[in-house]
């Protein structure tokens, strides 16, 4: 079955760190861009970052620049989001997605992972 | 770029037929003649799914009562007949404008 399977997340006081984990199988991961979309409780969809196939372009949102840093390992076909300085409002749940591989069209973030909470408090 | 979604909520009785508005700050329509619009849908309790990408193109499985239209800054997600499945929170979304990708509110779709 293709799936994104999320591990990672949990309780972490303020200025903490927290690294999330999504690994791929049974789908196409080494060439595709990925992003992070996170919803704050009761919320809508925010997204966080996007890396290339590669890992060699990355962008962010505005609010977590400078604190989080997206990674890939495509040996091991996972997606990483490494977040530092923690703030209440960071407190979501976490989506790993897939979007089109760096040479194809684009179709959507076609696979979403389960989610993970995070959650922000002293 | 800002989307805005309407309505935000939407009551509608199973069998009928259901509509939601997207509209963006800026046009999403590419020099390649593509509109780059996403549509998703949130079921209670679960991940974002995708259903419509570039406007009007239905994803793989997604029932073909759902469709997508529109160009530039304005586009509709339909649904032909409502089921007792398609409850949820509907979001569109933007990736022509990136960074940053943006989401539209959410409209929830009930069963009235």
């Amino acid at each position: 079955e293709a799936q994104l399977v999320q591990s990672g997340g949990g309780l972490v006081q303020p200025g903490g760190s927290l690294r999330l984990s999504c690994a791929a199988s049974g789908l196409t991961f080494s060439s595709n861009y990925m992003h992070w979309v996170r919803q704050a409780p009761g919320k809508g969809l925010v997204w966080v970052s996007r890396i290339n196939g590669d890992g060699s372009d990355k962008i962010y949102a505005d609010s977590v620049k400078g604190r989080f840093t997206i990674s890939r390992d495509n040996d091991k076909n996972t997606l990483y989001l490494q977040m530092n300085s923690l703030r209440a409002d960071d407190t979501a749940v976490y989506y790993c997605a897939r979007d089109r591989p760096y040479s194809g069209s684009y179709n959507g973030f076609d696979y979403w992972g389960q989610g993970t909470l995070v959650t922000v408090s002293s | 770029i800002v989307m805005i979604q309407s309505p935000l909520s939407l009551p509608v009785t199973p069998g009928e037929p259901a509509s939601i508005s997207c509209r963006s700050s800026q046009s999403l329509l590419h020099s390649d003649g593509y509109n780059y619009l996403d549509w998703y849908l949130q079921k209670p309790g679960q991940s974002p799914q995708l259903l419509i990408y570039l406007g009007s193109n239905r994803a793989s499985g997604v029932p073909d009562r759902f469709s997508g239209s529109g160009s530039g800054t304005d586009f509709t997600l339909k649904i032909s007949r409502v089921e007792a499945e398609d409850v949820g929170v509907y979001y569109c979304m933007q990736p022509a404008q990136a960074p940053p990708y943006t989401f539209g509110q959410g409209t929830k779709l009930e069963i009235k």
